[in-house]
């Protein structure tokens, strides 16, 4: 059966960073462009960036509101992808789903993983 | 950036009647939409792509239907199950993917 697993949310003062994974199973993650998308609490969806696969140079794609904070990798050897969040602000709190992105539409979603960021 | 206006923010139908939920773009996107449903505690899930094309699981009373600006998700014959989020998403302009805020699918 193929599902994405996050981890590595928690809680996390304002300032401070936090890597989140999401691990694939069932599947190769390399063959496929995975995203990163968030959900603030009791909001709609915002899409945060975007890894594309190999054969795609590879090229990372972030959002307005996270460039230059955070850093989309991915370990194809772990068939896992990374979020690393830095200077993180209050209004990152949300669940960050890691989902998979074939041909643009959004397919697999894993379950999500709480970020909280507050003093 | 392209931005998506859903509506209505909340529908309320009656349990086998049809729910239409429109979503708006800003400019167009061709047929490059797909639709989520969401429930409570769950993450999304793909309901429609290339505006009308079904994702695997979703039964044919749900239908999709549009392009360039205007855009319908249509559920007939409405089931306590159907009682959801449900989001649009445009993927024509890249990088940068947009979300329209939402409609809550209430079942009476």
């Amino acid at each position: 059966e193929e599902h994405l697993v996050e981890s590595g949310g928690g809680l996390v003062q304002p300032g401070g960073s936090l890597r989140l994974s999401c691990a694939a199973s069932g599947f190769n993650l390399s063959d496929h462009y995975m995203d990163w998308v968030r959900q603030a609490p009791g909001k709609g969806l915002e899409w945060v960036g975007r890894t594309r696969n190999r054969t795609n140079s590879d090229l990372i794609e972030y959002a307005a509101s996270v460039k230059g904070r955070f850093t989309i990798s991915r370990d194809d050897s772990k068939n896992s992808l990374y979020l690393q969040m830095n200077s993180l602000k209050i209004e990152d709190t949300a669940v960050y789903y890691c989902v998979t992105n074939d041909y643009g539409a959004l397919e697999m979603w894993g379950q999500g993983t709480m970020v909280t960021v507050s003093s | 950036e392209t931005v998506l206006t859903q509506t209505p923010a909340t529908l309320s139908v009656s349990l086998g009647e049809r729910a239409t939920l429109s979503c708006r773009a800003s400019r167009s996107v061709r047929s490059n939409l797909a639709w989520y449903q969401q429930k409570p505690g769950q993450a999304p899930r793909l309901v429609f792509y290339g505006a009308g094309t079904r994702a695997t699981d979703f039964p044919a009373r749900f239908r999709g239907s549009g392009s360039g600006t205007e855009f319908t998700l249509t559920i007939t014959s409405l089931q306590p199950e159907d009682s959801a989020v449900y989001y649009c998403q445009q993927y024509d302009y890249w990088p940068t993917y947009t979300f329209g805020q939402g409609t809550k699918l209430e079942i009476k």
